[in-house]
């Protein structure tokens, strides 16, 4: 059973160019999360989702940042007109359908945004 | 609001010591608790993981010890070697939510 797979694990873009972090969850796993570690600090949350549905965006920038996790396909976090600012490994997390190990999340290799 | 604290911050050891990273938090109902390890630029190594109920997690060297009335816990990392080096975190997840908090981690340098 692979991991929690994050793709790519290094990411450079310029300035005002769009960046698309992908996730696919463990094998049966329904819930993903999002969370965003800036140089030198902690890992923040940032979204969680669902199949088809974002159950809680509150640490998700106001502008430019949006998360998908559609009924086919992995999850996508997706970030517009990027600024340097947005430097950061992207880590990705999921977790089974509730039940008896329901909140044990399984967190993938990251994904590090570079902007230029 | 759930605040996770470790310290401490940085830790530079000699090789075959035995030393302790603490983390505590605020809220303690929690579901459980786990520590990571982070190398530089590298992703979540996940080491233990503490549900509510339990008191401690043995795995090899490590010890992790829950103390949730005080909002504490403990990370044991006996007879250290440099391969130990690494960011150390705690990270809580609540009862019923799935944000987990994750504390600012103690940075662990074991020199030979």
């Amino acid at each position: 059973n692979a991991g929690v797979m994050q793709n790519p694990r290094h990411l450079v873009r310029r300035r005002g160019q769009e960046a698309r972090l992908r996730c696919s969850p463990m094998k049966g796993h329904s819930h993903v999360y999002w969370y965003r570690q800036l140089p030198e600090e902690g890992l923040k949350f940032m979204v969680y989702l669902q199949k088809e549905n974002i159950i809680d965006e509150s640490g998700m920038p106001k502008e430019r940042f949006s998360a998908e996790f559609p009924k086919e396909g992995p999850s996508i976090l997706r970030i517009q007109q990027v600024v340097r600012g947005d430097s950061a490994a992207y880590f990705c997390a999921s977790s089974p359908a509730p039940g008896e190990r329901a909140n044990i999340q399984y967190f993938g290799a990251g994904t590090r945004l570079s902007v230029l | 609001k759930q605040e996770v604290t470790q310290i401490p911050a940085a830790l530079s050891v000699p090789e075959g010591e035995n030393l302790v990273l603490n983390c505590s938090f605020t809220d303690s109902a929690i579901y459980n608790l786990q520590w990571f390890r982070q190398d530089p630029g590298k992703g979540l190594t996940s080491l233990l993981l503490i549900q509510s109920s339990q008191r401690e997690q043995t795995s090899g060297r490590l010890n992790a010890s829950l103390d949730k009335s005080s909002g504490r816990s403990t990370l044991y990392i006996a007879a250290s070697q440099p391969g130990d080096s690494a960011t150390y975190l705690c990270a809580v997840t609540p009862w019923g939510y799935q944000k987990v908090t994750f504390g600012t981690g103690t940075k662990l340098q074991v020199i030979p």
